[in-house]
């Protein structure tokens, strides 16, 4: 079983829908997440860091479940430049700790 | 906007051969990472560096792969000698390290990355 699994995709979904990925992390001293998005053949950039209490920007809102060991990330009004892999990342701990990432979800967003 | 330089953007090489990359972190940040990444899959950690010092390798194959970033700021990955399997994306990525910037010491900004070809 990999350290941080995620939903591979694809979701291909209508400009203006509401979509959501999980991700699950296994180990259970995880101190720190994120969500980076990937574009085809670009490097990784972070979308955004994920809170204990939840976080939102924009149409993007990201929820932390400790006790169930998952991440969500939301993403309203879709829109055609939301098309990217979205790569969940789990940190070690809160000292630039090891970092591991997802294999991502891919999102294509249809006109 | 401070960038993570990274070099060369392609790569071709025939197995057997050596290969060298080179990265150059956001100036002040004192973590470094080197990533590869096949197609399909989420980045693998190879190595990370704390200044000049190594604090993990542990999926790096030492056989054939090393990396040095001897004055704590740019660093070398090098493969010799490459394999067919080693055809990658070779991601750098930096991020700060400041006790006092909590999360945001974790973010990590990457670099245009190499990618490997290897014949």
């Amino acid at each position: 079983r990999k350290e941080v699994e995620q939903d591979p995709g694809p979701f291909n979904v209508p400009e203006g829908a509401t979509v959501a990925f999980n991700c699950t992390y296994s180990n259970s001293a995880s101190q720190s997440f994120f969500w980076y998005r990937q574009d085809c053949r670009k490097e990784p950039k972070l979308l955004m860091s994920v809170y204990s209490s939840g976080n939102e920007d924009g149409r993007f809102t990201a929820q932390l479940n400790r006790a169930s060991q998952y991440i969500s990330l939301l993403i309203r009004d879709s829109k055609l430049s939301d098309s990217a892999t979205y790569l969940c990342v789990v940190n070690a701990g809160t000292n630039a700790g090891k970092s591991t990432f997802g294999d991502g979800t891919t999102l294509t967003v249809k006109p | 906007e401070a960038e993570v330089a990274q070099s060369p953007r392609y790569k071709i090489t025939e197995k057997s051969q050596a290969v060298a990359f080179w990265c150059d972190p956001i100036s002040g940040h004192a973590t470094l990472y080197w990533y590869r990444q096949i197609l399909g899959q989420g980045p693998e950690l190879l190595v990370q560096f704390q200044d000049e010092s190594v604090v993990d390798d542990s999926q790096l194959p030492k056989d054939r792969f090393s990396a040095e970033r001897l004055k704590g700021v740019d660093s070398t990955l090098k493969i010799q000698p490459a394999e067919l399997g080693d055809s990658a994306m070779y991601l750098c990525a930096s991020s700060p390290d400041r006790g006092n910037m909590g999360l945001a010491k974790n973010i990590q900004y990457f670099g245009a990355g190499t990618r490997l070809s290897v014949l």
